[in-house]
């Protein structure tokens, strides 16, 4: 059973297009995250809900809408796609306050913008 | 701004020998640090964690020392297998964080 699972895992797409990645864990987690992984490899949150709540908003172009229909789904959603979105994006969960920051990451989905 | 730093973007070690990641940071208010190891095409995958009130974690073949006053941190892997081969991220989060903030990593090699 695939803990966290995104899709697409591949998503090529053209300048200007509207695309979605949806994301889904099956751990009970609250909390969830998005992360994206750039050329040069760093892992750079972005967004993280708590309970359908919005509790980190990086800075991020608000082109990048999350959405959390419930705690068990957090979906990335990016209107107006840009050469430089390119990028690998995960999806991570956890269960924060407890004293435990281990993150589970999903598979990611590598989005190519030509 | 790099708060979690890995100096070595790739190292090489023979099989059998002993795989040594370092990791830096700059933040005193991180009380708490991780590390993941990530293959090609995955997710990285959490490997071993230790808090500030400890210098060191074990778990099987993997060691997490923990120096707070240098602000240092590394992971020995002992023995190293081919196996082991992947990015290791250094990260660190804390109390007073809402946030993981991972370092760039450091991509291992264990060569047969």
């Amino acid at each position: 059973d695939t803990a966290v699972s995104q899709t697409p895992k591949y998503l090529v797409t053209q300048m200007g297009n509207d695309k979605s990645i949806k994301c889904e864990q099956n751990l009970g987690h609250d909390t969830m995250y998005w992360y994206k992984q750039d050329s040069k490899k760093f892992l750079k949150i972005m967004f993280s809900y708590n309970n359908k709540e919005l509790i980190i908003n990086e800075t991020v172009p608000n082109r990048f809408s999350p959405k959390s229909p419930d705690k068990a789904h957090l979906n990335l959603h990016i209107n107006s796609l840009e050469l430089g979105d390119s990028a690998v994006y995960f999806c991570a969960s956890s269960q924060p306050g407890t004293g435990i920051y281990e993150q589970y990451f999903g598979p990611g989905t590598r989005l190519t913008v030509t | 701004d790099q708060q979690v730093k890995q100096n070595s973007p790739s190292l090489s070690v023979q099989e059998g020998r002993i795989s040594i990641l370092n990791c830096d940071y700059t933040n005193s208010m991180f009380d708490y640090f991780l590390w993941y190891k990530k293959y090609p095409a995955e997710g990285p995958t959490f490997l071993i964690s230790i808090s500030s009130i400890k210098d060191k974690n074990e778990d099987g073949r993997f060691t997490v020392f923990l120096n707070k006053s240098a602000k240092h941190l590394s992971l020995h892997i002992v023995p190293s297998q081919p196996g082991d081969s992947a990015v290791y991220f250094c990260a660190a989060s804390g109390t007073s964080y809402d946030k993981v903030i991972f370092g760039p990593g450091t991509s291992l090699s264990v060569i047969p």
